[in-house]
């Protein structure tokens, strides 16, 4: 089946630098993937939508000079965290539009 | 915003007993689906049920929807300490948009 692949699994930073997370569709073609964040021992909340060719589409109160958001080709989506700070430390997983691939999630945390 | 509603927010059982948790929802949808999330992981597809069913199974699994009350459930039959996660219920935005809402989640402790 359609696989997911997202990496990196965690990464720890320093507040004021940024981090990329990528997702990739290993076996299919995927002109969105939708990003969500995850607090500890809450929802996930969907941040974004990115749209391969065009500018990605942002949830009401997600800040988009703060989440870059690139569909960079058919099988790859960017989110890069600019700026992190210590609230930003969460979860952070894509998926695919096929709703059943989700991504293994980063585990971000901003110190 | 989150449409989906879970109770109960957390459920602990023995193993071997049945676990049933809810959902709720506010608006129409076109299906429904439900996810594991093991502590710190992804997110496991378990099943996904339109909104012209009723009742899917999927081996120890049973989901049923009422979209009359916009409430679905799911059942997991004969319960494994493996089965320890949180489970979440999602739902499309409609409109053929693939984009989900997620409930709160339900955490499942299963005792052995």
């Amino acid at each position: 089946g359609a696989v997911v692949s997202q990496h990196p699994s965690w990464v720890i930073c320093k507040s004021g630098t940024s981090v990329k997370i990528e997702c990739r569709s290993l076996d299919f073609q995927a002109t969105t993937m939708f990003w969500y964040r995850q607090f500890p021992k809450q929802s996930l909340m969907l941040m974004a939508t990115s749209n391969e060719g065009s500018k990605a589409t942002y949830e009401q109160g997600v800040e988009k000079d703060k989440f870059l958001i690139n569909h960079a080709s058919l099988t790859l989506s960017t989110l890069t965290v600019t700026s992190a700070h210590p609230e930003d430390s969460s979860f952070y997983i894509c998926s695919a539009p096929r709703q059943a691939f989700f991504g293994q999630g980063t585990r971000l945390t901003v110190v | 915003s989150q449409q989906g509603e879970e109770d109960p927010q957390a459920l602990s059982i023995q193993e071997g007993e049945n676990a049933t948790m809810n959902c709720s929802y506010k608006t129409s949808i076109n299906n429904l689906q439900w996810y594991r999330q093991n502590s710190g992981r992804g997110l496991v597809h378990l099943i996904l049920i339109r909104s012209n069913e009723r009742e899917k199974h999927s081996g120890r699994l049973r989901v049923t929807l009422d979209t009359s009350k916009k409430s679905s459930s799911l059942l997991i039959t004969a319960s494994r300490a493996a089965d320890t996660a949180s489970y979440f219920c999602a739902t499309d935005a409609g409109r053929g948009a693939q984009k989900l809402v997620f409930g709160q989640g339900t955490r499942l402790t299963i005792n052995p």
